[in-house]
């Protein structure tokens, strides 16, 4: 069964919307991390950021933020202002003890585009 | 800081070959992980080793998959005899810790075609 959820497979914005991609996850585990990773079409995967199951705390970073929700098991990513170098595949990923060595368990991916 | 090494970046082979892709994580870290993403099943775990035991292998998807970790600063994962459906890329990664607080850095990925 898929731990990791990402319902938008594609995305395609024109620069400067905002855009939120959205994550699902479930697990039993209590505690568990969660990760968003981004994949430019050179292809490395880039850590963006990680969310620990006991701080529910919204994160910003400049134009990116994330917004955890225990409640609906979400981890939603949110651009703002896209630019045309935000176009890339983003995974949402799952770490929790009951995983092989906390290994991460990823979502599908979204691919986002955006356009000039 | 390098970061993780993988080699080669690209592998064309024909189908019964053997191909052993070559993985150095960051120094310190005790952790490490092969994965490999296809357009089918996505971002899948194959291995993980931990101060260079292999903890767990069951993501690797048969005989012909076997990877080792001969000390801290290197790991390979080797296919024999190579299939078309092995096609993908092979990520490396590492990480400072066993658990979920750690980060896991990737390396470039092999691109792995198999004629």
């Amino acid at each position: 069964a898929q731990k990791v959820t990402q319902a938008q497979t594609e995305i395609s914005v024109v620069e400067k919307e905002d855009v939120t991609l959205d994550c699902v996850y479930e697990t039993r585990d209590t505690t568990y991390y969660l990760f968003w990773y981004k994949q430019p079409p050179s292809g490395e995967l880039v850590f963006l950021i990680r969310r620990n199951s006991f701080d529910e705390q919204n994160e910003i970073s400049g134009r990116y933020s994330w917004n955890f929700q225990k409640s609906t098991s979400s981890f939603n990513f949110t651009i703002t202002a896209s630019q045309v170098v935000d176009s890339a595949v983003y995974f949402c990923a799952l770490s929790e003890p009951s995983n092989s060595g906390y290994a991460l368990n990823f979502g599908k991916g979204t691919s986002l585009l955006v356009t000039p | 800081d390098a970061g993780v090494i993988q080699s080669p970046r690209h592998e064309v082979t024909e189908m019964g070959q053997e191909v052993t892709l070559r993985c150095k994580p960051i120094s310190g870290h005790n952790s490490l992980f092969w994965y490999r993403q296809t357009m089918m099943r996505g971002l899948e775990l194959l291995i993980y080793f931990n101060n260079n035991v292999p903890i767990d292998d069951s993501g690797m998807p048969e005989d012909r998959f076997s990877a080792k970790m001969p000390n801290a600063s290197f790991s390979t994962l080797k296919i024999q005899p190579s299939e078309p459906r092995d096609s993908a890329v092979y990520f490396c990664a590492s990480s400072t810790g066993q658990g979920g607080y750690y980060e896991q850095y990737f390396g470039p990925g092999t691109r792995l075609t198999v004629t």
